[in-house]
């Protein structure tokens, strides 16, 4: 079965460069989630999208912006990194009659 | 603001040693209790999700319950491959869900 697909699967970047994550939902899932775990860490939601509009928003920063296209595929746009930006970002589908999340395996970003 | 805790943070289990691992909670509005298994460097993989207070689910060795403030994680004789970081979230009405820290539970042979 299709899963959730995201790339890049590892990122380095340096301090103040700009970074795009994407990620592919499961076909015919309309809902896209992001989320941030640092290390260690639970996972802390970002953003989502439901039918290429914006339905939830937590705690982006204003240095990221996201957007989902009209193939439902979703990009997470980072600017100005630092140093704390490293972590593992997952992005998940949902279908909208669903409640289940399904998780990629997650965009590792390094921060240098 | 949602709220979810997990307890214990680590947990250590010999091979068929059987145990639980708790999640409690504090949201308005619930709409479902979920239930991930987190391997490392993956995506949190989907469990169980409850929706009502007696609610039970079970899958092989793991059975998930729920109260009105708190579900558990049930293992009936782990094995190592359910080594894994077990994670609890609660979807609020429109919100997107809310994790808990997780539970790391190893299983020794």
């Amino acid at each position: 079965a299709a899963g959730v697909i995201q790339s890049p699967r590892h990122l380095i970047k340096e301090k103040r460069e700009t970074a795009t994550l994407k990620c592919y939902p499961i076909p015919r899932h309309d809902t896209v989630y992001w989320y941030q775990q640092g290390p260690g860490q639970d996972p802390q939601f970002l953003i989502s999208f439901y039918e290429k509009m914006q339905s939830d928003k937590g705690s982006i920063p204003d240095r990221f912006s996201a957007q989902q296209f009209s193939d439902y595929h979703s990009e997470l746009n980072m600017s100005s990194l630092e140093l704390g930006d490293s972590a593992l970002y997952f992005c998940a589908s949902s279908a909208k009659s669903s409640e289940k999340l399904f998780f990629g395996s997650g965009t590792q970003l390094s921060v240098l | 603001e949602d709220q979810v805790t997990q307890s214990p943070e680590a947990l250590r289990l010999q091979e068929g040693e059987s145990s639980s691992l708790n999640c409690s909670y504090t949201v308005s509005g619930l709409r479902g209790l979920f239930w991930y298994r987190q391997d490392p460097g993956k995506g949190p993989e989907f469990l169980f999700t409850l929706y009502s207070a007696g609610e039970e689910k079970e899958k092989e060795r793991l059975k998930a319950t729920l109260t009105k403030k708190e579900s558990f994680l049930h293992i009936t004789a782990p094995k190592p491959e359910d080594s894994a970081t077990y994670l609890c979230a609660v979807g609020a009405g429109r919100r997107a869900l809310t994790f808990g820290s997780g539970t790391r539970l190893q299983v020794q042979p």
